[in-house]
């Protein structure tokens, strides 16, 4: 059964940072690209970043562009979300969500953990 | 950037109805690169159709997926219960990877 578990979520003043964790299981973690997508309160979503199975390949959104970074360890099933001088508009649930192929290009998200909430405010 | 247009916003049927829900495409979505995905209050979204018309894993058929270029469909063809819910579709034919805005199907 694949299962991710979202961790690192909480309270932050605008412009602190924070540092988002999830702990993949249940599928080959290597073999996949894997995504961050957010949903602020009573919101729809958007898709924050997604990084290739090696780490070749990199993409963000172009409101996070510049203050967060992706990154992944195989060795550690895991995959992380470094946010840097976040804004109100940052606040939202942010999943964890693999993606449906080895590459970040094309991705549906076919498996989602529960989120973890990030507050921005002062 | 794909901006997408679901309608209607919000339906309201009965159990054992056909729903219909639409999303169109500000330009034409390649490869037909189209996904629609269920989200449950407090719960995460789940993928439905990917492809304009493939079933996930274990998604039932009364769900099925159509459309191409930039007007696609999802259709349910009797609701139960549990389908009651929030809907969104995904385009990943061009980054950014977008989703519209949500159709609810509530209980009529």
């Amino acid at each position: 059964e694949v299962q991710l578990v979202e961790s690192g979520g909480g309270l932050v003043q605008p412009g602190r940072s924070l540092r988002l964790s999830c702990a993949a299981s249940g599928f080959t973690f290597d073999d996949y690209a894997m995504h961050w997508v957010r949903q602020a309160p009573g919101k729809g979503l958007e898709w924050v970043s997604g990084i290739s199975w090696n780490s070749d390949y990199i993409g963000y959104a172009a409101s996070v562009k510049g203050r967060f970074t992706i990154s992944r360890d195989n060795a550690k099933n895991s995959l992380y979300l470094q946010m840097n001088s976040l804004r109100a508009e940052d606040m939202a649930l942010y999943y964890c969500s693999k993606g449906s192929r080895a590459t970040v290009t094309n991705p549906y998200f076919d498996y989602w953990g529960q989120g973890t909430l990030v507050t921005v405010s002062s | 950037e794909i901006v997408l247009t679901q309608s209607p916003g919000t339906l309201s049927l009965s159990p054992g109805e056909r729903a219909t829900l639409s999303c169109r495409a500000s330009q034409s979505v390649s490869s037909n690169y189209l996904a629609w995905y269920l989200q449950k209050p407090g719960q995460a979204p789940r993928l439905l159709i990917y492809d304009a018309s493939s079933r996930a894993t274990g998604i039932p058929d009364r769900f099925s997926g159509s459309g191409s270029g930039t007007d696609f469909t999802l259709t349910i063809s009797r609701l139960e219960p549990e389908d009651f819910a929030v809907y969104y579709c995904q385009q990943c034919g061009s980054s950014p990877w977008t989703f519209g805005q949500g159709t609810k199907v509530e209980i009529k």
